[in-house]
């Protein structure tokens, strides 16, 4: 069986750092894309970027580049969601999904969410 | 970007009631296309691939059909666990795009 397992909700003050991650297991990790996906407080979704785990080939969407990172450890079956520098405005749910074949592959599979709150 | 416009944003309806749920695109997507299921506290969850492809494991009731730039979800007798957000999600470019999301309430 097939599961994205994400790391548990974080509380964070603007300006800290943070990385989250998710855990992929039921199959072989590094032949895979992993996509991440911001859902802001009663917004819809939004693609940030995607990481080839096997030889980490990354991509951002224009709006997050710059903004977060991206990464991924084969060797763990993880892949990574990380800012240097937390705003309020990064509050959202965040989702890992596992996308298929290339950057326009399908989605088949998604981690059940991290929220990260921030707030002074 | 592809725009994807979802509606409608919400509907009530009851058990037994055929829901039919609308994503359209900004431009031509193909069929790269699906739509999922997401209800509190999970994972969201595939319905159809393809457009129109069924989901291993996701009842007979849910169907997709569409292509290019308009596509629907169709359940066509809603169950009680059938009570969630639905939204639609193309893949043609990049970044995937997604539609704004249906929530199905109970009427």
């Amino acid at each position: 069986e097939v599961r994205l397992v994400q790391s548990g909700a974080e509380v964070k003050k603007p300006g800290e750092s943070l990385k989250i991650s998710c855990l992929g297991s039921g199959y072989n990790f590094p032949i895979y894309w992993i996509g991440w996906v911001r859902q802001m407080p009663g917004k819809g979704m939004e693609w940030m970027g995607v990481i080839y785990v096997g030889d980490s080939d990354t991509r951002y969407s224009p709006s997050f580049q710059g903004q977060v990172t991206i990464s991924a450890d084969k060797s763990i079956s993880t892949a990574y969601l990380q800012w240097s520098s937390l705003k309020a405005s990064d509050t959202g749910i965040y989702y890992c999904v596992r996308q298929v074949g290339a950057t326009t592959g399908a989605v088949d599979f998604w981690g059940q969410g991290t929220l990260v709150s921030v707030s002074s | 970007d592809i725009q994807m416009t979802q509606s409608p944003s919400s509907l009530s309806a009851s058990v037994g009631d055929r829901v039919t749920i609308t994503c359209r695109a900004s431009q031509g997507i193909t069929n790269d296309l699906a739509w999922y299921q997401h209800q509190p506290g999970k994972a969201p969850r595939r319905l159809i691939f393809r457009a129109s492809n069924l989901q291993s494991g996701v009842p007979s009731r849910f169907s997709g059909r569409g292509s290019e730039t308009e596509f629907t979800l169709i359940i066509s007798s809603l169950q009680p666990d059938d009570f969630a957000i639905y939204f639609c999600l193309q893949h043609y470019t990049f970044p995937p795009t997604f539609g704004g999301g249906t929530k199905v309430e109970i009427k």
